[in-house]
């Protein structure tokens, strides 16, 4: 069963700080994955998407890292603001579908305080 | 383009009684998907249509769920005899085949919930 976790479940982190969200997957046949913003009550805003092919994709004080090999993602927000305070989803779709349907992660809630 | 639309934002409702969701995907957007999401999940499948097929349907779907997209443009998403399982918010998608990225955009959503 294809798989995406998200550690850790909740992070609090004073302003300023850098930080790294975790994403791991069970199947290393991706087709390509994607970090997802949401805001309490809201859709999702797409952050950065990653190809198979890609190693990582920057935005801004976003970077995003795949290592497919170990199964494994990355997103490193710089300089943390309050205003990155939000849950952050990481998505994959697997070569077999196509890239047709997106597999989320439970999400990680980040809290940036002033 | 205006991004992904969906209506209505927010319904209520009493158990047994029939809603239906609309979706209007980004502009010449091939494919369009609709996700549910419960509080504290990750969003999960529940079908995709290209133009106007119906290409997969995830086993969520149950038979009191149907889906639509008649002229390959909007769709929308009835659930009939609604449960209070079935409190979430109704997730839809679109992407663009064109140069296919595979990267998906979502609408707000629609928040169901059921008395």
């Amino acid at each position: 069963k294809q798989e995406v976790t998200q550690i850790p479940a909740a992070l609090s982190v004073p302003e300023g700080e850098n930080l790294v969200l975790n994403c791991s997957f069970t199947d290393s046949a991706i087709y390509n994955l994607q970090w997802f913003r949401q805001d309490p009550g809201k859709g999702l805003t797409s952050l950065l998407l990653i190809q198979s092919s890609q190693r990582e994709q920057t935005s801004g004080r976003l970077n995003a890292s795949l290592d497919k090999s170990s199964g494994r993602s990355t997103l490193y927000i710089a300089a943390s603001q309050p205003g990155d305070s939000a849950t952050y989803l990481c998505a994959l779709t697997w070569e077999e579908t196509s890239g047709s349907r997106l597999t989320f992660g439970e999400g990680t809630q980040l809290t940036v305080n002033p | 383009d205006t991004g992904v639309s969906q209506n209505p934002r927010h319904k209520i409702t009493k158990r047994g009684q029939n809603v239906t969701f609309r979706c209007d995907p980004i502009s010449e957007h091939n494919r369009l998907y609709w996700y549910r999401q419960t509080l504290g999940q990750g969003p999960e499948f529940l079908t995709y249509f290209q133009n106007e097929a119906q290409l997969e349907k995830s086993r969520l779907l149950s038979d009191r769920f149907s889906a639509e997209r008649p002229k390959g443009s909007f769709s929308t998403l009835e659930i009939q005899r609604t449960e209070q399982g079935d409190s979430a918010m109704y997730l839809c998608a679109s992407s663009s085949l064109a140069g296919y990225t595979g990267e998906l955009f979502f609408g707000e959503g629609s928040r169901l919930t059921v008395l």
